[in-house]
């Protein structure tokens, strides 16, 4: 069935990396996202990569794709307190239309 | 180039009334998106509208539907609401040039409390 897991909660000090994790289920998926939601508001689109890659990154953004493991990563370096916020990693159901298929969220917590 | 704007705000209704969500998808883009998201978890899709046609449906009943609109507006209804929608809507453009697949454009959503 379509289920994206993540781990709930992960705290790290401010200057330091921060690693996400997630796996899932659709081997089919096309793309994977990463979204982030601060409190009160909507989902903001950080990052995404192609299913035949296995590395992408973006500024101070890294994501990692283990297809034969079906599990994503994304690594903030240099985190900041303003960096702290809900992730979601999400796949797309590419025989459906391209909806998005999301993990629980991840909330990470930057001390500073 | 506008993004994803969506009215009302914030909603309180009470059980067995109905309401109506609206999203304005963003320039260029010509398919919309619902998601619910429950208090502590991830976004759950309703359905996509493409080119004012339902383009897939998540495990939602029929008292939720929608429509989309020529200028690719939509609106989500939920009729004789229950306690356990309330809920952040949260309404997703796509359909851009840049041709990933589910690259979706999210605005900030329309809270609904049900009391």
């Amino acid at each position: 069935g379509e289920d994206v897991e993540q781990s709930l909660f992960l705290s790290v000090r401010e200057g330091d990396s921060s690693v996400i994790n997630c796996t899932y289920t659709d081997s089919s998926s096309t793309y994977l996202y990463w979204y982030k939601q601060e409190p009160g508001a909507g989902l903001q689109l950080l990052t995404y990569i192609f299913s035949n890659m296995d590395m992408k990154q973006d500024q101070r953004l890294t994501v990692l794709l283990n297809k034969k493991d079906k599990h994503l990563s994304l690594r903030i370096a240099d985190t900041q307190t303003g960096d702290s916020a809900i992730y979601f990693c999400a796949e797309s159901m590419s025989n459906q239309g391209g909806k998005l298929i999301f993990g629980q969220g991840t909330e990470l917590s930057v001390k500073p | 180039e506008t993004g994803v704007t969506q009215s009302p705000t914030h909603l309180i209704k009470t059980r067995g009334q109905q309401v109506t969500l609206r999203c304005s998808s963003q320039s260029g883009h010509n398919t919309v998106s619902w998601y619910q998201q429950a208090l502590g978890q991830g976004p759950q899709f309703i359905f996509q509208y493409y080119r004012e046609e339902e383009n897939g449906r998540g495990n939602f009943p029929p008292r939720f539907s929608g429509l989309q609109f020529p200028n690719y507006s939509s609106e989500l209804n939920v009729n004789a609401l229950e306690l356990d929608d309330s809920a952040l809507y949260l309404c997703a453009s796509s359909g851009g040039t840049s041709g990933r697949e589910g690259e979706q454009f999210f605005g900030p959503g329309t809270r609904l409390t049900v009391l």
